[in-house]
């Protein structure tokens, strides 16, 4: 079975930091990758995936990762980070080609100081 | 709204209570997920749906637990027999699917807390 390791649980970082999160999977076989944000009172939403191709991929509001397979990482990125940014940040995965079940990680709590 | 609800939001009980949850999920995704979530912890898997067949339940999901979705569109959760340990936020999730050999985003619902006293 798939796992999900993230290394930090609680970053507190000031606004225009640079921010990187650390993600690392377990599952031998082909995997798709996930970041997902949950917003203080709102919904869990994607930030991005990885599927296939460039392992470089892009989402929203600035935030990249990064898979870089000979590691099993799907580190998140983020040059400068705001206040909205605040928020708890998931990685997870699922197996290619199955029913797309999601293994989450602990998640990681950010908090930007103004 | 057309995203995913649950009902309750909140849900406060007594050890050994019954309780029900209901997912509605978008209307046009024909596969539905049930998580769980404890405090400190990401989401777990508990139980998927195609339609309205039932295709997988994790092994968190006990005998006290049993999901349907009686006609493919909506789906309850019920616990019986709750147990302190069941206090969690119930999170349900939907997408497309199948889509061979592409991803359909799962959409979350904003979850039901249970707290079981």
């Amino acid at each position: 079975a798939q796992s999900v390791s993230q290394h930090n649980h609680h970053v507190i970082l000031s606004e225009a930091a640079s921010l990187e999160l650390g993600c690392n999977y377990s599952y031998g076989g082909t995997v798709n990758l996930f970041w997902y944000v949950q917003y203080p009172g709102q919904h869990l939403q994607l930030l991005l995936k990885y599927f296939s191709g460039d392992p470089l991929v892009k989402g929203i509001k600035g935030f990249e990762a990064e898979f870089i397979k000979s590691k099993f990482s799907f580190n998140l990125r983020k040059p400068s980070v705001q206040w909205s940014d605040t928020a708890e940040y998931f990685c997870a995965v699922s197996v290619a080609g199955g029913y797309q079940k999601v293994t989450f990680g602990i998640g990681t709590k950010l908090q930007v100081i103004p | 709204d057309t995203g995913v609800s649950q009902n309750p939001r909140h849900k406060i009980t007594k050890r050994g209570q019954n309780v029900t949850f209901r997912c509605d999920p978008i209307s046009e995704h024909n596969r539905l997920y049930w998580y769980r979530q404890t405090l400190g912890q990401g989401p777990e898997f508990l139980t998927y749906f195609q339609n309205e067949a039932q295709l997988e339940k994790s092994r968190l999901l006990s005998d006290r637990f049993s999901a349907e979705r009686p006609k493919g569109s909506f789906s309850t959760l019920e616990i019986q027999r709750t147990e302190q340990g069941d206090s969690a936020m119930y999170l349900c999730a939907s997408s497309l699917g199948p889509t061979s050999g592409s991803y359909n985003e799962q959409f979350f619902g904003p979850g039901t807390r249970l707290t079981v006293l």
